[in-house]
Formats: C-alpha cells, sequence, structure tokens
C-alpha cells in the first residue's frame, strides 16, 4: 500500500491567498483526521471524520478553515484567506476504526509544509 | 477531560546506555495509551500501544513501554539506544473508547550521541 498521500508537500503563498490541501487516505480505511504542527501548539487536532462525515471539529480554528471529504478517497483542507499565522505543518491521518479491535493505530501522511507570507 | 503529558522538552543519551521517554496520564476509564516517533521532515509513525493486559508492551524497533497505573504512567523504555534512535516522540492517549481520536502530548526529543 502506497500510505497516506498528501499534496502538495511545500507550499508558499501570500497572505490572503487561498489554500487547498489534499489528502487521500489508506484504501479501506474509514477514519480521516487533519493535525496541525507549528513549534508554540505542537500537534492539534483540526477535524476527523469517520466514513466520510465530519464527527468532531472543534479544533478548526476559525471560519477561515473548511474541510470536505467528498467520497472514502479523497480529503481536502482549505484556508481562505490565508494569514501568516496560518504557517504549519499539515497532516493528514487515517485509521480503521474496528471498535470490537479498538486498534486505535493512526498512519500519517508525510505532511505538506505551509508558509504564508 | 482525556490528556497526557511529557515533562521533558529533551533527553540526550549516549549510545549504548538505556534509555527512558517519560510519559504521564490523565483519564476517566480504561486508558488507551500509545506512543509515535516522528523523524525529521517526516510523518509520524506508530510504535506501540497499550490497551489492555500486560503492563510491559514491546513495539517496533527494539521499543517497549510500560504501563503503570499507580502512578499513571506509560514511560517508553530501549535497553540499548541507537543514534538513529534520534527523534521527536509523543506519547497519545485516545479520547474516548469508541474512536480513533488522539490526544498527543507535546512532545520529547530524543538525542541520541555516539
Amino acid at each position: 500500500d502506497a500510505g497516506v498521500i498528501q499534496s502538495p508537500r511545500h507550499e508558499v503563498t501570500e497572505m490572503g491567498q487561498e489554500v487547498t490541501l489534499r489528502c487521500k487516505p489508506i484504501s479501506g480505511h474509514n477514519s480521516l483526521f487533519w493535525y496541525r504542527q507549528t513549534m508554540m501548539r505542537g500537534l492539534e487536532l483540526l477535524i476527523y471524520f469517520n466514513n466520510n462525515v465530519p464527527i468532531d471539529d472543534s479544533g478548526m480554528p476559525e471560519d477561515r478553515f473548511s474541510a470536505k471529504m467528498p467520497n472514502a478517497s479523497f480529503s481536502t483542507l482549505k484556508i481562505q484567506p490565508s494569514e501568516p499565522r496560518d504557517s504549519a505543518v499539515y497532516f493528514c491521518a487515517s485509521s480503521l476504526a474496528r471498535l470490537a479491535e479498538n486498534t486505535g493505530e493512526l498512519f500519517f501522511g508525510e505532511g505538506s509544509r505551509l508558509t504564508v507570507l | 477531560a482525556q490528556s497526557v503529558a511529557q515533562p521533558e522538552d529533551q533527553v540526550n543519551v549516549a549510545e549504548g546506555n538505556p534509555l527512558t521517554v517519560k510519559c504521564t496520564y490523565s483519564v476517566s476509564g480504561n486508558p488507551y495509551l500509545f506512543w509515535y516517533v516522528q523523524y525529521p521532515n517526516r510523518g509520524l509513525q506508530f510504535l506501540l500501544k497499550y490497551i489492555t493486559g500486560d503492563n510491559l508492551v514491546k513495539g517496533s524497533y527494539g521499543f517497549e513501554a510500560e504501563f503503570n497505573k499507580s502512578q499513571t504512567s506509560f514511560h517508553l523504555k530501549k535497553p540499548s539506544a541507537l543514534v538513529s534512535d534520534s527523534a521527536l516522540y509523543f506519547c497519545a492517549v485516545r479520547e474516548y473508547e469508541n474512536t480513533d481520536k488522539l490526544i498527543f502530548g507535546t512532545g520529547t526529543r530524543l538525542q541520541v550521541f555516539p
């Protein structure tokens, strides 16, 4: 399996521009997570989908952030308009939530490093 | 709310020596605890987990972790450190039993010196 695939790996943009980050989870996984990592705040969960449905978006910082999962093999995280404080590494992770077995193992992508100037 | 704490920002150890990376937890109900490792410019990788059973859990790359209920700790250990073990280590706890949502600690940077 190719693992979780994220694109782009690096993005440099100017303040006010729209940014779209993409994620392809591992085939067959039914949970998808978007995390943000910064030096100041560490690793923060932004939003979590199960079976393509957003379950918990309490970590989404504000209305400028939105996430979608139109099907089981694709998700996007959009920032519009972007601000310098959004600069971070954004990780997508997927898992196979098997309730009876409670595995809990997340598989992370390599991340998208966003720099907003 | 479930939480984990990693009291050390950085741990330094000489190659060949045993290493310990500390984690304490605060949970209501049964703890589901995890360790992940992050190498530079990479995503996090799963190392090991404690769900139930033996208090000593063995994981990838020779790592193990000891679950201690009385001390609410889940320390990561390795008998003999390698330079290649140098990385950022995260402890995590599952938020609820019926979800894969994990709450991560702040991370501990492990530096192994030759």
